[in-house]
C-alpha cells in the first residue's frame, strides 16, 4: 500500500524560511508533488519532482531523495498569505495520486 | 479559477434524501476523480475515471455511485447516506492518469456536505 507521512502543524514568522517533510512508502513510485491548500478553497498545483534534487520556483522550493523515500517543501521569505495547508503527494504506477495529512502552516507577524 | 467547475458548493441533505453532485472541466483532460477530504483526515480518493471508464473504486460504500457521462462531467450520486459522510468533496481532473509523469491534477473549489 500507500503511506505518507507530513507534520500536522508549523508556525513561523514573516520573511522566515520553513521547511516542510515528507516521508513516504509507495509501489511503483512516479514523483512527490505539493499542493496548496487555503481555507475553504481548493488544493492547488505547487511543485513537482521525478528525480533527486531540488526544484525551486520563486519563493518556493521542493527536494526529493528517492534512496530516501522522503521530500521536503521550502518556503522563503514568508509571507502572510502563505498561511495555509500543504499537501504532499506520490504518484503510483496504478495512476492514483495519493495525497499525505497535511500541514497546517501558520505565519505569524 | 481552475477550470474545474463543482456544484452545489454547499448541500444539507437528510439520511433518506438523495441528491448529485455535479462535476464540470473545461480543460480538455481525459481523466476525472472524486476525493473526499473531512477534517483531521488526508484527501482520500474515491472514484477515478479515464476517458469516461472507471478505473479505481477506493472500496467506497455503494450509497455512493458516480456516472462520468462524457470526459468533460462527472456526478456524485449520493443516496441513503450517514452523517459520518458530511465533509468536503473535491472533484478534479488531470490531461491523464494522475501517477504518470507528473500529471498535474486540477482541483475544482469543492461541495461541503452536511447530512442530517
Amino acid at each position: 500500500g500507500q503511506s505518507l507521512e507530513q507534520p500536522s502543524e508549523v508556525t513561523a514568522v514573516e520573511g522566515a524560511i520553513v521547511q516542510i517533510n515528507c516521508t513516504y512508502q509507495t509501489s511503483g513510485f512516479y514523483g512527490l508533488s505539493w499542493y496548496q491548500q487555503h481555507d475553504g478553497g481548493a488544493p492547488t498545483f505547487l511543485s513537482y519532482n521525478a528525480l533527486d534534487g531540488l526544484e525551486e520556483t520563486g519563493r518556493f522550493s521542493s527536494f526529493l531523495s528517492r534512496s530516501d523515500s522522503y521530500g521536503y517543501l521550502l518556503l522563503q521569505e514568508l509571507q502572510m498569505k502563505d498561511s495555509a495547508s500543504y499537501f504532499c503527494a506520490v504518484g503510483s504506477n496504478t495512476g492514483k495520486l495519493i495525497f499525505g495529512q497535511g500541514t497546517t502552516l501558520q505565519v505569524k507577524p | 479559477e481552475t477550470g474545474v467547475t463543482q456544484t452545489p458548493r454547499h448541500l444539507v441533505m437528510g439520511m433518506t434524501n438523495k441528491k448529485s453532485l455535479k462535476c464540470e472541466q473545461h480543460l480538455g483532460h481525459n481523466a476525472m476523480y472524486w476525493y473526499k477530504q473531512s477534517a483531521k483526515k488526508p484527501l482520500e480518493l474515491m472514484f477515478v475515471y479515464n476517458f469516461k471508464e472507471q478505473t479505481e473504486n477506493n472500496s467506497v460504500p455503494s450509497r455512493f455511485s458516480p456516472e462520468c457521462p462524457n470526459s468533460s462531467h462527472l456526478f456524485l450520486h449520493l443516496h441513503t447516506l450517514q452523517p459520518e459522510d458530511s465533509a468536503l468533496y473535491l472533484c478534479a481532473s488531470s490531461q491523464g492518469g494522475a501517477g504518470s509523469a507528473g500529471n498535474t491534477i486540477y482541483f475544482g473549489e469543492g461541495s461541503w456536505l452536511t447530512v442530517v
